[in-house]
């Protein structure tokens, strides 16, 4: 049984720039957490996608969207890159209406 | 507001010695909290949960939490620490609003001296 995955590993973009990352996830489930981990902080909500659509969005501007596909898995778009926006980029996924949530390994952005 | 309060930046412990991370909440409902724990470069491992019933929880790798409403505290223990217990903890609240999402601790950074 396939944990959370996320691609790609690695990625790194210059300011202004725009990236996509990617994350499939846990067999069964339908729902998909999106965070942000700065470096030495705790993960931050971005926002969680359900039946396809933004079921509710963190403290982030406009630049960060994302999509879900009708297999459950995700995309998380953020346009015009800041060198702010580095940070490890988190996937979690989980069955509607149950807390528990399943994490992948993450996508570490580099914006220089 | 929902928050969630890691006092302990960087804790440094013995091998074999007992190891006690803190963390507090501010949460108007009874909370669903977690402890996760993540070695460099990596993902999140859920380490324990509590949800409802016996306050005090047991993890995978020896770990035991106690929920203490009356403290709004959710500290994670370990009678014993092993050299590769060292790694960053990470406490979080699901806020529910709809979204269940997770609200997390700034993370607590363990050092384990051989």
């Amino acid at each position: 049984d396939a944990g959370v995955t996320q691609s790609p590993t690695h990625l790194i973009k210059t300011r202004g720039q725009q990236v996509t990352l990617r994350c499939s996830p846990k067999s069964g489930h339908d729902t998909v957490s999106w965070y942000q981990q700065a470096l030495g902080q705790g993960p931050q909500f971005i926002f969680q996608y359900y039946e396809e659509e933004e079921r509710q969005r963190g403290n982030f501007p406009d630049r960060f969207s994302g999509h879900q596909f009708p297999n459950y898995s995700s995309e998380l778009n953020v346009n015009a890159l800041l060198l702010g926006d580095s940070a490890l980029y988190l996937c979690a996924s989980s069955l509607e209406g149950d807390y528990e949530q399943y994490f992948g390994p993450g996508t570490r952005l580099t914006v220089t | 507001a929902q928050s969630v309060t890691q006092p302990d930046i960087h804790i440094t412990v013995s091998e074999g010695a007992s190891l006690e991370l803190r963390c507090n909440y501010s949460y108007g409902a009874t909370p669903y909290l977690f402890w996760y724990v993540q070695s460099p470069g990596q993902g999140l491992q859920l380490l324990l949960k509590y949800f409802s019933g016996d306050t005090l929880v047991q993890g995978i790798k020896g770990f035991e939490a106690e929920f203490k409403r009356s403290q709004s505290s959710f500290n994670l223990r370990k009678p014993s620490v092993h050299w590769s217990d060292a790694a960053e903890y990470f406490c979080a609240v699901g806020a529910s609003s709809g979204t269940y999402k997770y609200i997390f601790g700034t993370g607590t950074r363990l050092k384990v001296l051989a």
